[in-house]
């Protein structure tokens, strides 16, 4: 069963930073991108970013650009998401999402989601 | 604005058929493949049709997709109470070089 677990959400102030990490299990983590995605509160679903199967590959959202890194762990079957400059507008719920073996492949299971909220 | 656009509710009675629409353009649904997602209040979305037009295993045969064009859609027949949810679409964008979704449609059951 695949399973996507993420933590490190909360509350940070404008213009901090805040690092997610989303643990996976029940699939081989290696063969697959994964992504991000976020949903702020009341609104509609906003892809963030993604991460090829072999970490040679990722893009961002222009909302986040230069502000989010992506990254993986293989050696821990772990996906990250490093936000820095955080803005009142970053505030969502962020969910680790599984992707197929390709960047362009669609996204086929979602982890719980964690809230990161922005504010002072 | 979204890139993809979708109506943003919907409604029908029990037991009647629903057709949520997405639009798009040639360098997301005219050159790759849709899913469709359901949200229901309060939890982490679901896939409920892959690659245009396939149902992961457990997805009751009542929910469908299809595409042509630049267009897809989601149709759900035999609407049930517990259809009531949000319902996205998204797919890669070649230009933009990034996953794009509708905006969600609102289904409720009358």
């Amino acid at each position: 069963e695949v399973q996507l677990l993420e933590s490190g959400g909360g509350l940070v102030q404008p213009g901090g930073s805040l690092r997610l990490s989303c643990a996976a299990s029940g699939f081989t983590f290696n063969n697959y991108a994964m992504n991000w995605v976020r949903q702020a509160p009341g609104k509609g679903l906003e892809w963030v970013s993604v991460i090829s199967s072999n970490a040679a590959g990722t893009y961002y959202a222009d909302s986040v650009k230069g502000r989010f890194t992506i990254s993986r762990d293989s050696s821990k079957n772990t996906l990250h998401l490093q936000m820095n400059s955080l803005r009142a507008e970053d505030t969502a719920v962020y969910y680790c999402a599984k992707g197929g073996e390709l960047i362009r492949s669609g996204i086929d299971y979602w982890g719980q989601g964690i809230l990161v909220t922005v504010s002072s | 604005q979204s890139v993809l656009t979708q109506t943003p509710s919907a409604s029908g009675t029990p037991g009647q058929r629903v057709t949520i629409s997405c639009s798009g353009s040639n360098s997301n649904i005219g050159t790759n493949s849709v899913n469709w997602y359901q949200q229901l209040p309060g939890t982490a979305p679901k896939v409920l049709i892959y690659n245009n037009n396939q149902r992961p295993s457990g997805v009751p045969d009542r929910f469908s997709g299809s595409k042509s064009g630049t267009s897809a859609s989601l149709a759900i027949s035999g609407l049930q109470s517990d259809d009531e949810a949000d319902y996205y679409c998204a797919v890669w964008d070649d230009s933009l070089h990034a996953r794009v979704f509708g905006g969600g449609t609102k289904l409720t059951v009358l």
